[in-house]
């Protein structure tokens, strides 16, 4: 049973440019939330993904968009590159919670996005 | 505003004895509280948890004491094993229910654990 895959797990882009990271579930999961790791700090929560709409969103600017498909799968979209946007991306799933049952969110390796 | 506090950036523990790790939060309206391991190259991976209306939860070499008054939890690793060595996070969420960990996690900054012969 494949755990969370995202693709690519490094990536170099310049200043101004645009991003799109990518992000499969785990099998039977339908939530996808989207952290960033920067260094030595501690994750951030950017959004999160549910029925193919953004849910939650935390304090990120529009420049951080993204997308849930059919298939439970994600994208995460970040416009203008800062150079201060270097980070480990994180993306998380779990299953929406139901009737009070525990779920826990399973994450993925990660995106390494360094901006020149 | 760092909701969520671990103030140790590292501990170093001695094979055998027990490890602990602490953490403060500030926000009362937390209802579940996570720790999560992270190894080097790999993502976080869920350890233990506790709901806020329990003082402990206890999974094996791993235990998790929460103290609501003071708004401190810490995990208990006993014995500590080399295999233990990562950055540990503790984390919370708030939610519409007791088990609403499918929320948006409020991540602490990690305590990087390092487990000596």
């Amino acid at each position: 049973d494949a755990g969370v895959t995202q693709s690519p797990t490094h990536l170099i882009k310049t200043r101004g440019q645009q991003v799109t990271l990518r992000c499969s579930p785990k099998s039977g999961h339908d939530t996808v939330s989207w952290y960033q790791q920067a260094l030595g700090q501690g994750p951030q929560f950017i959004f999160q993904y549910y029925e193919e709409e953004e849910r939650q969103r935390g304090n990120f600017p529009d420049r951080f968009s993204g997308h849930q498909f059919p298939n439970y799968s994600s994208e995460l979209n970040v416009n203008a590159l800062l150079l201060g946007d270097s980070a480990l991306y994180l993306c998380a799933s779990s299953l929406k919670s139901r009737g009070g049952t525990k779920n826990i969110q399973y994450f993925g390796a990660g995106t390494r996005l360094s901006v020149l | 505003d760092q909701q969520v506090k671990q103030n140790s950036p590292s501990l170093s523990v001695q094979e055998g004895r027990i490890s602990i790790l602490n953490c403060d939060y500030t926000n009362s309206m937390f209802d579940y509280f996570l720790w999560y391991k992270k190894y080097p190259a790999e993502g976080p991976t869920f350890l233990i948890s506790i709901s806020s209306i329990k003082d402990k939860n206890e999974d094996g070499r791993f235990t998790v004491f929460l103290n609501k008054s003071a708004k401190h939890l810490s995990l208990h690793i006993v014995p500590s094993q080399p295999g233990d060595s990562a950055v540990y996070f503790c984390a919370a969420t708030q939610g519409p229910g007791v088990y609403s960990s499918a929320s948006k996690i409020i991540f602490g900054s990690g305590t990087r654990l390092s487990i000596r012969p």
